[in-house]
């Protein structure tokens, strides 16, 4: 089972501040099989970003993503009111299970 | 595309459930479908997936035998089911379809069952 670590565990920080969150797999795996959700109190996860670095369908390009083989990244350039959620790195290429991270929390300063 | 999950549920230890979710907008025997737990204020756990044409499934090995996934194709329709609650089974649940293929992320999500499992 592949393991992923996010951090920091909270982020807080103020409107218009860049965010960025790491995802760290405890094995590499291929940059196609990891995605990024958000998720605020109330709702189902959101996606974000697939295959490491696509925007999903209505994502705004403030969000991107980059990284590889186990070390993962989720950047949000200029943060807006409604970005304070959870954010969870996700994989799927190994055998399964399939598994999360434990989130990322960015919250306003 | 639309996913819609069946309501609350409060049940006590020991009882069975079977919680479903209706899927409408695409060919919901063409894709893979998964369940996700969230317990509360914890992250995601993913419990397993099903493809609905053939009904093939695959556990998290750590829920496997807890839970079964099943689906009728006839009727758009996902479930899972617990034949012996716990307490430690109170979470939400959600159902989410995996956008192309067996290794793939989900892009459309159910809104989530919430299970209370308490004596």
């Amino acid at each position: 089972e592949i393991v992923l670590t996010q951090s920091p565990g909270t982020l807080s920080l103020s409107p218009g501040e860049r965010a960025t969150l790491s995802c760290r797999a405890s094995q590499s795996f291929s940059s196609t099989y990891l995605a990024w959700y958000q998720q605020k109190p109330g709702q189902p996860p959101r996606l974000l970003i697939s295959r490491s670095s696509s925007r999903a369908t209505g994502i705004p390009d403030r969000f991107s993503g980059s990284g590889s083989g186990t070390d993962f990244t989720l950047t949000i350039s200029s943060l807006e009111p409604e970005d304070f959620a959870v954010y969870y790195c996700h994989q799927f290429g190994s055998s399964p299970p399939w598994t999360f991270g434990q989130g990322t929390k960015v919250e306003m300063k | 595309v639309q996913l819609e999950q069946s309501g609350a549920e409060v049940k006590k230890p020991g009882e069975s459930l079977k919680i479903s979710c209706q899927v409408s907008g695409y060919r919901f025997a063409g894709y893979w479908l998964a369940w996700v737990r969230q317990m509360p204020d914890k992250g995601l756990e993913w419990i397993g997936i099903i493809y609905p044409d053939d009904s093939e499934t695959r556990y998290n090995p750590s829920l496997q035998g807890q839970v079964t996934i099943s689906a009728d194709k006839s009727i758009n329709t996902a479930y899972l089911q617990w034949s012996s609650l716990k307490a430690s089974d109170t979470a939400m649940y959600y159902c989410a379809r995996l956008r192309d293929g067996y290794n793939s992320c989900s892009d459309f999500w159910g809104q989530g069952t919430q299970v209370t499992v308490s004596s």
